[in-house]
């Protein structure tokens, strides 16, 4: 079992739909991500959590909802999306976001694509 | 801005051969760094990494040298391998959470 579980992995939706992606971490870590990757560019930060609490929204279009019930468990509420929204989306985990920096972990990514 | 940016999108070597990553950021503040292997379908690997009270760090055949006086971080990795094969890309942390990604470089390894 990896340490950061996404599901799932591929998911195709129209622009009216509304879909959720999940992601879990097994490794006791207290803070989570959210990063956009879509081709030939570089990541970019969407959501971070630390203990539950969201500490950043890296000014992300509102059609994009995350939720963070508890430290292990992310979600990305989706609806209304673009087509340009279509990518790759990655669940992160770190120790602790407001400490010393450490890498981060990464799920295997849903790839996402908006018809 | 604050960019994290690599000098070659793809880099071909033949199998066996020692192959060199580059990466050039510019947040002279930034303190860790950390080399990722992505490959097709799947998520970021984590590598290696290093602080910047180093200027080398070595792992399992990999290598990550840092130049903090010309902002250039490299990514060694010796006797190349098929199973190399992947995008690679460095990440700068320059606080916190933040952490700014590089577009990656192609590995592809020549049998």
């Amino acid at each position: 079992e990896t340490g950061v579980t996404q599901t799932p992995r591929h998911l195709v939706m129209g622009m009216t739909n509304k879909k959720s992606l999940k992601c879990e971490q097994h490794l006791g870590h207290n803070a989570m991500y959210w990063y956009k990757q879509s081709a030939k560019k570089p990541l970019e930060l969407m959501f971070v959590y630390n203990f539950k609490e969201q500490t950043e929204n890296n000014s992300v279009p509102s059609r994009f909802s995350p939720e963070c019930p508890n430290s292990s468990h992310l979600f990305l509420h989706l609806h209304t999306l673009q087509p340009e929204d279509s990518a790759l989306y990655l669940c992160a985990s770190s120790q602790d976001a407001g400490g010393p920096s450490g890498e981060l972990f990464f799920g295997e990514g849903s790839r996402l694509t908006v018809l | 801005g604050e960019s994290v940016g690599l000098h070659l999108p793809t880099l071909s070597v033949q199998e066996g051969d020692n192959s060199i990553i580059n990466c050039a950021y510019s947040n002279s503040a930034s303190d860790y760094f950390i080399w990722y292997k992505q490959e097709s379908g799947k998520g970021p690997q984590f590598i290696i990494d290093i602080r910047s009270n180093m200027d080398k760090r070595q792992g399992q055949r990999v290598t990550v040298l840092l130049n903090k006086t010309v902002k250039h971080l490299s990514l060694q990795i010796a006797a190349t391998q098929p199973g190399d094969s992947a995008v690679y890309f460095c990440a700068e942390n320059t606080g916190t959470y933040k952490y700014i990604f590089g577009t990656g470089t192609r590995l592809k390894v020549l049998a």
